[in-house]
């Protein structure tokens, strides 16, 4: 079953500019990732943010998580033409072996 | 090593055919994943192994038959599947579980086609 929903669906942007992509869940989680899938490949893990945080970076990576709302965002400062993929979130449950992933955001950066 | 390695990259296969999908990681992790991925959607839990043991099915049609020989070695065995089974499979490991709060990689998947 689907735990996150993303939105936008998609979202085209120039580069050099920033991405925002935003999550929502609907149980309690232990974790919360963001991958990316380049043209249906494997995912590539960019980061997790545990539950008990609220901000994380990593590069040109920040994302923030609002355990109140459920909710999570990914922000990508100065977009490439290389950021060009889908972007997933999943969460980790707190118990067991489930990851879920959300709808996804298909980014496209416009060089 | 850090990867999870899939083999096949490509497989088309015929509705009557049997074939199998192939994972390996040597990280030592415990738990391992076969997800299913149509275009443009999530991927999708279909099994978990844990030690070995297949921890969960997610209603998978027993046509996909996983199998767990050793805990570097997850295969994924197909046998009169349908056009509609055509999508990326994706194997992944994990130390423990999810729950623990580390992330592992996926492999780069199998693109499947069914005819």
């Amino acid at each position: 079953s689907q735990q996150g929903e993303e939105d936008p669906q998609a979202l085209s942007i120039q580069e050099g500019e920033n991405a925002t992509m935003n999550c929502s869940y609907k149980t309690s989680i232990n974790n919360l990732q963001w991958y990316r899938q380049n043209s249906g490949r494997g995912l590539v893990h960019l980061i997790l943010i545990r539950s008990n945080e609220r901000e994380k970076h990593s590069g040109r990576l920040r994302v923030t998580l609002d355990t109140s709302k459920k909710s999570s965002s990914l922000l990508i400062t100065a977009s490439r033409a290389a950021d060009t993929a889908s972007y997933f979130c999943a969460t980790g449950v707190e118990y067991g072996n489930k990851l879920v992933f959300g709808a996804g955001t298909i980014l496209r950066v416009k060089s | 090593d850090t990867e999870v390695t899939q083999t096949p990259k490509h497989l088309v296969m015929g509705m009557t055919n049997k074939k199998s999908l192939k994972c390996e990681q040597h990280m030592g992790h415990r738990a391992m994943y076969w997800y299913k991925q149509k275009a443009k959607k999530p991927p999708e839990l279909m099994f978990v192994y844990s030690y070995e043991k297949l921890s969960i099915n997610e209603s998978v049609p027993s046509r996909f038959s996983p199998e767990c020989p050793n805990s570097s070695l997850l295969n994924l065995h197909l046998h009169a599947l349908q056009p509609e089974d055509s999508a990326l499979y994706l194997c992944a490991s994990s130390q423990e579980g999810w729950g623990t709060g580390r992330s592992y990689p996926f492999g780069q998947g199998t693109r499947l086609t069914v005819v």
